[in-house]
Order: structure tokens, then C-alpha cells, then sequence
């Protein structure tokens, strides 16, 4: 059974810092990542996906990474900004291929 | 293209009654999924379906709670007699492909606020 573990669950920045959340997974058997953002009271909006058969994407300020061999994916914010702050979620889709499995977030502040 | 709809936004219920809550997907997608956010955890997989059928339950309770996805007409989840801890975030989400295609992105809707007093 896959297990999805973020840490930190929270993080306060300065604005302007570039930071790193961490995202790490038990069963190496996956298709594909995604990372996620949710704003309160908000879904989720797709930030990045990583195939299975790639080791990292980018847009914008953003940088994703994929270590299957380790069990772990990164999310790089690089210049953080106030309007980052949000809860950030990396998923899992697992080989069955249906579902996602979701890691419990990090709740980001970037302080102007 | 209207993002993924969900409605309605926020629901009361009194324990006992019973909660639908609806769901559109994109223009398009023939793929379907619900997940629940409890308070304080994280969103878990409830159901999966495509027009007509329901391919994965998996993450549904056994009882009280259902889903379809008719030929016509949104998705509905159904909670049937709610309790408290029904109270939690229910969170539709589409896709063009299945889940499991590689590289296939599954998109969101907003979330159905459900409170059981």
C-alpha cells in the first residue's frame, strides 16, 4: 500500500526565499506525480506532473523533481512570493492507475 | 472550457437526512473520480467512474454512501442517513483519459462543503 509522507507539514518564509517541500513514497511501482496546490475553502489546482519515465519538470518559478530509486520528489519554489502561500500536495497514481494517493501537505507562508 | 462544477458549494444537513452532491465534468472527460477531505487529514480516493460505470469503489464506506455517473447528467455522490463525521470536504475531479495513462492530468472542481449538525 502506497504511503505519501510531506514534510515540513508547515513552512514560513521571508518573500523572496527560494525553498524546497519534500515529498516522499513507500512503493516505487508508480505512473505518475503530480503536484497540487489548494488555496482555503479552494480545489486543487495541477501545478506539475512527472511521468514515471522522467525525472523532473518546470514551469515558471517552479521545479519538480522525481527520485524513484530514493522515494522521493521535491517541489522547488525559486523568488517565493506572498501569493505562494497555500497548502501544497504531491499524489501519487498507482499502478491499479484509478486513484490518487495524497501526501498530507505543506502549508506554506511567504511573509512581504 | 468550464473547469470541473461542483454543487452545491456548501451543505447542511441534520443527522439522518440525506446529502447529493453533484458533479460536471470538463467538456470532454468521461472520467470521474470523488475524493473526501476530512478535517485535519489529508483527501483520500472514494470512487472512481466512467459514463455509466463505476470502475473502482475501493475508498467508498460500506454502507450509506453510493455514486453514478449517468449517460446524461452529472455525477452524484449520494450519503445516505449523514453523521457528524460525514462533515468534510468532497472533491469531484475529470479526466480525458483514465487515471492510470501515463502523463493523463486529472483536474479538480472546487469541493461541496458538507456540515452535519
Amino acid at each position: 500500500k502506497q504511503e505519501v509522507t510531506q514534510i515540513p507539514a508547515a513552512l514560513s518564509v521571508p518573500e523572496g526565499e527560494n525553498l524546497v517541500l519534500n515529498c516522499s513514497f513507500t512503493d516505487s511501482a508508480i505512473y505518475n506525480l503530480q503536484w497540487f496546490r489548494q488555496d482555503p475553502g479552494k480545489g486543487l489546482t495541477s501545478l506539475l506532473l512527472i511521468q514515471s519515465s522522467q525525472r523532473e519538470q518546470t514551469s515558471g518559478r517552479l521545479n519538480a523533481s522525481l527520485d524513484k530509486s530514493s522515494g522521493r520528489s521535491t517541489l522547488y519554489i525559486a523568488a517565493s512570493q506572498p501569493g505562494d502561500s497555500a497548502t501544497y500536495l504531491c499524489a501519487f497514481s498507482n499502478n491499479a492507475g484509478n486513484m490518487l494517493t495524497f501526501g498530507g501537505g505543506t502549508r506554506l507562508m511567504v511573509k512581504p | 472550457n468550464a473547469g470541473v462544477m461542483q454543487n452545491p458549494r456548501h451543505l447542511v444537513r441534520r443527522r439522518g437526512q440525506e446529502a447529493r452532491l453533484r458533479c460536471s465534468p470538463m467538456k470532454g472527460h468521461s472520467h470521474v473520480y470523488w475524493y473526501r477531505q476530512l478535517p485535519e487529514e489529508g483527501l483520500k480516493f472514494m470512487v472512481y467512474l466512467q459514463k455509466e460505470n463505476i470502475i473502482d469503489e475501493s475508498g467508498m464506506p460500506k454502507e450509506r454512501f453510493s455514486a453514478e455517473f449517468p449517460k446524461e447528467g452529472p455525477s452524484i455522490l449520494r450519503i445516505q442517513q449523514v453523521v457528524r463525521g460525514d462533515s468534510a470536504a468532497y472533491f469531484c475531479a475529470s479526466s480525458p483519459k483514465p487515471g492510470g495513462v501515463s502523463g493523463n492530468t486529472i483536474y479538480f472542481g472546487e469541493g461541496s462543503w458538507l456540515t452535519v449538525v
